[in-house]
């Protein structure tokens, strides 16, 4: 069946600091969704990208929809405290609007 | 604009009990999901809508059950609660691939 790997599982990093992850499928996806959750709450979409090769942005946020359709990355440039929290990212099922959804990573701000 | 609201935001049960979650969009979307989430893992799917009066299995529909008499109304069914039953389960609405979730009820099963 179509899986989603996620990596980083999880990332300590500085606040000001540049971060970098990713998702793999196991197959071709004709949209990536990204989504971050803040703990207690629910996800909350960042962005959604439609193309292959789109380069999409929202804030500090970039998202890219990788040209072999197979994978997807979000960058976060100069991370601040309330970058905290857990991303994830998903892709389209075969039918019915359902998504697949990877594990998620972790992000944590070294004190 | 609302979104989606969820009610309770948290809840014990007893073993064998049973409970309607109740999950409500105002954004007219036709496509509405369950999820549960356990601790530190990812979303599972439990049942889905493409439309009021349908509503089909996800992932791990067993011990639940649903329905979708209009659009906007989305109420999860737990019949006789057990252990394994305890989560966070997520209510979202979408349209085409884009989902917008709710805040969550957490409910626990002793």
């Amino acid at each position: 069946g179509q899986q989603l790997n996620q990596s980083p599982q999880s990332m300590f990093i500085q606040e000001g600091e540049d971060v970098s992850m990713n998702c793999t499928s196991s197959s071709i996806f004709n949209t990536w969704l990204w989504y971050k959750q803040d703990p207690g709450e629910g996800p909350v979409l960042l962005i959604a990208l439609y193309k292959a090769g789109e380069l999409t942005s929202n804030g500090r946020l970039t998202a890219q929809f990788g040209i072999t359709r197979k994978d997807s990355f979000l960058n976060i440039s100069a991370s601040i405290p309330s970058d905290v929290g857990i991303y994830f990212c998903a892709g389209p099922m075969d039918s019915n609007y359902q998504l697949i959804w990877g594990a998620g990573t972790k992000l944590i701000i070294k004190p | 604009n609302a979104g989606v609201t969820q009610t309770p935001k948290f809840r014990i049960l007893k073993i064998g009990q049973s409970m309607t979650l109740q999950c409500t969009q105002d954004m007219n979307h036709n496509y509405m999901y369950w999820y549960r989430q356990d601790p530190g893992m990812g979303l599972k799917l439990i049942y889905y809508s493409v439309g009021a009066g349908i509503t089909d299995k996800g992932e791990v529909p067993n011990g639940y059950n649903v329905s979708r008499s209009t659009t906007e109304d989305f109420p999860l069914r737990l019949e006789l609660a057990a252990p394994s039953q305890t989560s966070v389960y997520f209510c979202a609405s979408g349209r085409y691939y884009e989902q917008y979730f709710g805040p969550g009820t957490r409910l626990t099963v002793t």
